[in-house]
């Protein structure tokens, strides 16, 4: 059983739509979650973390937990073609190892 | 901010030799560092977790003979491909953890990658 699931896409949006990502895992305990965006041939780079049920805003993106569902998302507002990249799910154990999803893939259409 | 330098960014080499690969936290001490892997397509896989004075924990599948890894001081750490062949080839990405300051240390920020291609 994966510990981190996401849709693999692509998710497909129209420029200034809210793109919305979604990412269960299976480790109860687990307390961080964060959220990469990695463009092709490149390297993960953090857009958010969280770490307490509810939401958290920074800008245009909203990161949700609810650690009752094992349930983290991201919501992406005035979605730019800028955004179009893959995002990565990850979620911190005890021992501060990462285990990413395997990424949405999402389009920005102009 | 927070800045992992990672060198070289692209290897092309033949099979059989080894290749080192390089990552540096440039502006904070990092307690931990950790190699990952990526296949085309696939997402990022832990290698290794690597803390600075110690021998590398490595995962399972992993093999520790032909991935060396060395984490000689707070800002550096090393991952020697040995052997090298085409199937090793992939996009080798490091992360530091910082061990103080910056204000959240539970956070992974990653070098640039370095892709290998074995031929």
């Amino acid at each position: 059983q994966k510990e981190v699931e996401q849709n693999s896409g692509p998710l497909s949006v129209p420029e200034g739509a809210i793109a919305s990502l979604n990412c269960t895992y299976s480790d109860r305990g687990s307390q961080s979650f964060f959220w990469y965006r990695q463009y092709s041939g490149k390297s993960p780079e953090l857009i958010m973390f969280i770490y307490s049920n509810g939401d958290k805003e920074d800008g245009r993106f909203t990161a949700q937990l609810n650690k009752a569902s094992q349930y983290v998302s991201l919501l992406i507002r005035d979605s730019q073609p800028s955004d179009s990249a893959t995002y990565l799910c990850a979620v911190r154990s005890n021992d501060y190892k990462l285990s990413f999803g395997a990424g949405t893939t999402v389009t920005v259409r102009a | 901010g927070a800045v992992v330098s990672q060198h070289p960014s692209r290897v092309i080499c033949k099979s059989g030799t080894s290749v080192k690969i390089e990552c540096r936290s440039l502006d904070f001490q990092a307690t931990t560092m950790f190699w990952y892997r990526q296949f085309p397509k696939q997402s990022l896989m832990l290698m290794a977790t690597s803390n600075e004075g110690s021998k590398a924990t490595y995962e399972q599948g992993v093999e520790k003979d032909k991935f060396l890894i060395n984490h000689a001081s707070l800002t550096l750490s090393t991952l020697t491909v040995t052997s090298a062949h085409p199937e090793d080839s992939s996009f080798y990405i490091c992360s530091a953890r910082p061990g103080q300051g910056l204000g959240a240390k539970n956070i992974q920020y990653f070098g640039a990658g370095t892709r290998l291609s074995v031929l």
